[in-house]
């Protein structure tokens, strides 16, 4: 089992439509999650870093950690073309490590 | 504010040569961590430097080494390539913590022929 698991789409939406992007994950410890967002030919742009449950809004974006059902997601609100990219969700794992765990990502496009 | 850059952006190689990439980190940040990136997956955690030393590696073979600088810049070497190193080589910066987001540079795409 994948620590971290993503369905990889292609999610397709129309533009202004609410986009939700999930991930799950296997230890129950892990507790510091991160979401990136990355254009081709680009690197991982963090959008939006939380800790332990609850949710965590930045404009149209708002991330949401489930930990007793070990879910993650981000929910875009508005969704526009430039929206159109990979979407990474990762976890730092157990504590004091510096290793990130990232899920496969998932491919969204937002259509005019 | 200069972000994480990273040099060069693409790079072809062949098979059995070596190759060097490098990362300087955003203005702050102390540590450097290296993933590999292969087409359709999500970045995969090769080592973490802070203090000029490896702090943390992941699961990748010896030819994959790494260098920190007393600026906290950062060289990736890999020897004997196969074609399976072809990826898109991320190096992120970070300060030391596990409660510290990482931000990453655009990259080396790696193409070994």
């Amino acid at each position: 089992q994948k620590e971290v698991e993503q369905d990889p789409g292609p999610l397709s939406v129309p533009e202004g439509a609410i986009v939700s992007l999930n991930c799950t994950y296997s230890n129950s410890a892990f507790q510091y999650f991160m979401w990136y967002r990355q254009y081709s030919r680009k690197g991982p742009e963090l959008l939006m870093y939380t800790y332990s449950s609850g949710n965590k809004e930045d404009g149209r974006f708002t991330a949401q950690v489930d930990k007793s059902s070990k879910y993650i997601s981000l929910f875009i609100r508005d969704s526009q073309p430039s929206d159109s990219a990979t979407y990474l969700c990762a976890t730092y794992g157990s504590s004091n490590t510096g290793k990130l765990i990232f899920g496969q990502g998932t491919t969204l496009q937002v259509k005019p | 504010d200069a972000g994480v850059t990273q040099s060069p952006t693409h790079l072809i190689k062949t098979r059995g040569q070596q190759v060097t990439l490098r990362c300087s980190p955003k203005s702050g940040h102390d540590t450097v961590s290296w993933y590999q990136q292969a087409l359709g997956q999500g970045p995969q955690f090769i080592f973490q430097y802070y203090e000029e030393e490896e702090r943390q590696r992941g699961n990748f073979p010896d030819r994959f080494s790494g260098h920190q600088f007393p600026n906290y810049s950062s060289e990736l070497n890999v020897n004997a390539l196969l074609l399976g190193d072809s990826a898109l080589y991320l190096c992120a910066s970070s300060l030391l913590g596990s409660d510290q987001p990482q931000h990453f540079g655009d990259g080396t795409r790696l193409s070994i022929l």
